[in-house]
């Protein structure tokens, strides 16, 4: 069965501490690993899509990370404004032409000022 | 572009009542889907279309119906409402159905109350 879990639940950070966030998964057959940002209240915002172990992907102070195993999404310097729920996602071989995402539950980030 | 939209953004039912989810996408994509967040589970896929006219299942459908008459609307019926349906619900949608990895966009979600 196809699984996604997300470390840790919550992590509450002061501004500027840099850290990571894990993914690690079980997929029989990755397509594709997703990173979504999720404000309270509001839908999931696409972040990254990484494709292959040893891709790497950067936006602003994010940088995903991917192997076979698991992914990490690197918050470096963080402000405030990077607070939000950040949700990982396998896209898994399925049934023909059906793009199922496998969720994690999501990793609560606090940045305190 | 509006990207992908939903209506309403609230609903309270009760136990029994049939309403309608409307999610529309103006970027001409093939794909769309609905996922249902409950917490602590994670977001779970309940029906998706690869195209107008074609919808199939995900893994929990039952309680919903979906049909796809036009590229751009995807509504979704609770058929008679359950306190279980309570939930938060998005819609989402992708360029393509080909056989590479394509992007999912979320429309803002709907949250549902069953009383």
């Amino acid at each position: 069965e196809d699984q996604v879990t997300q470390s840790p639940e919550a992590l509450r950070l002061q501004e500027g501490e840099s850290s990571s966030l894990n993914c690690s998964y079980t997929v029989s057959g990755l397509r594709g690993l997703f990173w979504y940002r999720q404000d309270p209240g509001k839908g999931p915002e696409f972040l990254f899509t990484l494709y292959s172990a040893g891709e790497e992907k950067e936006k602003e102070r994010l940088k995903a990370t991917l192997t076979k195993k698991e992914s990490f999404l690197h918050i470096t310097a963080p402000k405030p404004e990077d607070s939000a729920t950040y949700l990982c996602a396998v896209q898994a071989h399925w049934i023909e032409g059906a793009q199922k995402l496998v969720f994690g539950q999501g990793t609560r980030l606090t940045i305190n000022p | 572009n509006a990207g992908v939209t939903q209506t309403p953004k609230f609903q309270v039912l009760k136990t029994g009542q049939s309403m309608t989810l409307q999610c529309a996408q103006d970027m001409n994509h093939e794909y769309m889907s609905w996922y249902r967040q409950d917490p602590g589970m994670g977001l779970r896929l309940i029906h998706y279309s690869v195209g107008a006219g074609i919808t199939d299942q995900g893994e929990v459908p039952n309680g919903y119906n979906v049909s796809r008459s036009t590229t751009e609307d995807f509504p979704l019926r609770l058929l008679s409402a359950a306190p279980s349906q309570t939930s938060v619900y998005f819609c989402a949608s992708s360029y393509s159905v080909a056989s590479s990895a394509d992007t999912q966009y979320f429309g803002p979600g709907t949250r549902l109350t069953v009383l």
